[in-house]
């Protein structure tokens, strides 16, 4: 059973515009959670993270929101560029073990 | 620059074979980690280390086995391969402060035929 889902298989976006990639999860024992970027042939790289006990946390063009009591995350990309095309992998955990969820690709249109 | 190093980009094997996958980092982390990814389902553990010898069962574990010998390398067994486990194999390894995210190899395509 997944514990952590993203329900939008893919996301088309013209490029300068914002990209807003969602995810949610089931367990509330998750204390930190991830967004990966995934290119083809390659490993996924970590792109931003965030604690269970902050809401927001930016970083460059890419900021994270997460509301706890909805046990939702969001990754924002503005203004959204080509070389942001990718697959992008929502992660949660607590102590060792990080649970993925399913991915979502975002193409961004010129 | 950090990095995590799986030995083989490709693999072809037949149904019933015995399949090593290497894991090597430089990077003096403690925790190693294999995922397996499949459309649809992206990313599952199948057995993760946090530190040398140690070893434990991710979320599925069945059919695989894990070795580590030394810090630096964590092998990923597939004691009798089978058509269900063609896959992408992601190696990753972290450093103790969970903080900070995974480092993760290319990854190994596996097929089994």
């Amino acid at each position: 059973d997944q514990q952590v889902k993203q329900n939008s298989p893919s996301l088309s976006v013209q490029e300068g515009r914002i990209s807003i990639l969602n995810c949610d999860y089931t367990n509330s024992m998750f204390d930190y959670f991830l967004w990966y970027k995934k290119y083809p042939a390659e490993g996924p790289t970590f792109l931003i993270s965030i604690s269970s006990i902050k809401d927001k946390n930016e970083d460059g063009r890419f900021t994270v929101f997460l509301n706890k009591s909805a046990k939702h995350l969001s990754l924002h990309i503005v203004p959204s560029q080509p070389g942001d095309s990718a697959v992008y992998f929502c992660a949660a955990g607590n102590d060792y073990k990080l649970s993925f969820g399913a991915g979502t690709t975002v193409t961004v249109r010129a | 620059d950090v990095k995590v190093t799986q030995s083989s980009r490709y693999l072809v094997k037949r149904t019933g074979e015995k399949v090593f996958l290497e894991c090597v980092q430089d990077m003096d982390h403690e925790n190693m980690f294999w995922y397996r990814q499949d459309p649809g389902l992206g990313l599952r553990l199948i057995y993760f280390s946090y530190d040398v010898k140690m070893k434990e069962k991710g979320d599925i574990p069945e059919g695989y086995s894990v070795s580590r010998e030394k810090k630096e390398r964590f092998s990923l067994i597939l004691e009798s391969a089978s058509t269900n486990q063609t896959s992408m194999y992601l190696c990753a390894s972290r450093r103790g402060d969970k903080v900070y995210g995974y480092t993760f190899g290319s990854g190994t395509r596996l097929t089994v035929v």
